[in-house]
């Protein structure tokens, strides 16, 4: 049981808006910034978003992240085939550990 | 370039120990904090722990689930980051990522990434 809680499945079609919901509590999310990942089958993991809404250099516009109280979302719009990935929410803990939702599997119709 | 390339996985016995190495280049070792992750197979993301710049005390912290087995440090004259894994469980078997840390206020930030290692324990 993940720590984060995000739904496991997401679905759009190419050129539509998509949003990803990440939920936790006043430990991580509440009280430090959430991070968002892309993870392509087979590969590492990428950074889309930290910082709860600030992009990498080199990721698109066309995602974008948001936080309120203790939950976050990743929006993506102009959905694209080669946006099929699974997404991963990230919070640190006061706790001080590292926590992760159980990913979103995002399925491009 | 910024690269990570992380290696030493293998097939351990449950209860052996393991080290693992992550080699970067293209960038300033010593300025980063480095994590450690972990994905089991076909589960999801688990970071494992982290270590602090040097300039922040390089200072460690680490999963629940690793903690007292594991140990992260750093060699800042080779730029590697290294994760010793001491009495192994079947649980820990995953592929091992290190990452560079974005922003020390959150360890979980990972701008960029190894490739991955594949640590396998069974008997």
């Amino acid at each position: 049981q993940s720590v984060l809680t995000q739904p496991p499945s997401a679905s759009g079609t190419p050129g539509q808006r998509v949003t990803i919901s990440c939920s936790g509590g006043s430990s991580n999310i509440g009280s430090n910034t959430v991070n968002w990942y892309q993870q392509l089958p087979g590969t590492a993991p990428k950074l889309l978003i930290f910082g709860n809404n600030h992009r990498p250099s080199g990721v698109p516009d066309r995602f974008s992240g948001s936080k309120s109280g203790t939950s976050a979302s990743l929006a993506i719009s102009g959905l694209q085939s080669e946006d099929e990935a699974d997404y991963y929410c990230a919070a640190w803990d006061d706790s001080l550990n590292g926590v992760f939702g159980g990913g979103t599997k995002l399925t491009v119709l | 370039e910024v690269q990570l390339v992380e290696s030493g996985g293998g097939l351990v016995q449950p209860g052996r120990s393991l080290r693992l190495s992550c080699t970067a280049s293209g960038f300033t070792f010593g300025d980063y904090a480095m994590s450690w992750f972990r994905q089991a197979p076909g589960k999801g993301l688990e970071w494992v722990g982290f270590i602090r710049s040097k300039a922040y005390g390089g200072t460690t912290e680490y999963a629940a689930s690793v903690n007292g087995r594991f140990t992260i440090s750093r060699d800042e004259s080779k730029s590697i980051a290294y994760l010793q894994m001491n009495s192994l469980k079947t649980e820990d078997t995953a592929v091992y990522y290190c990452s560079r840390v974005i922003d020390s206020g959150s360890p979980i930030g990972g701008d960029y990434w190894g490739q991955g290692t594949l640590v396998t324990v069974s008997s």
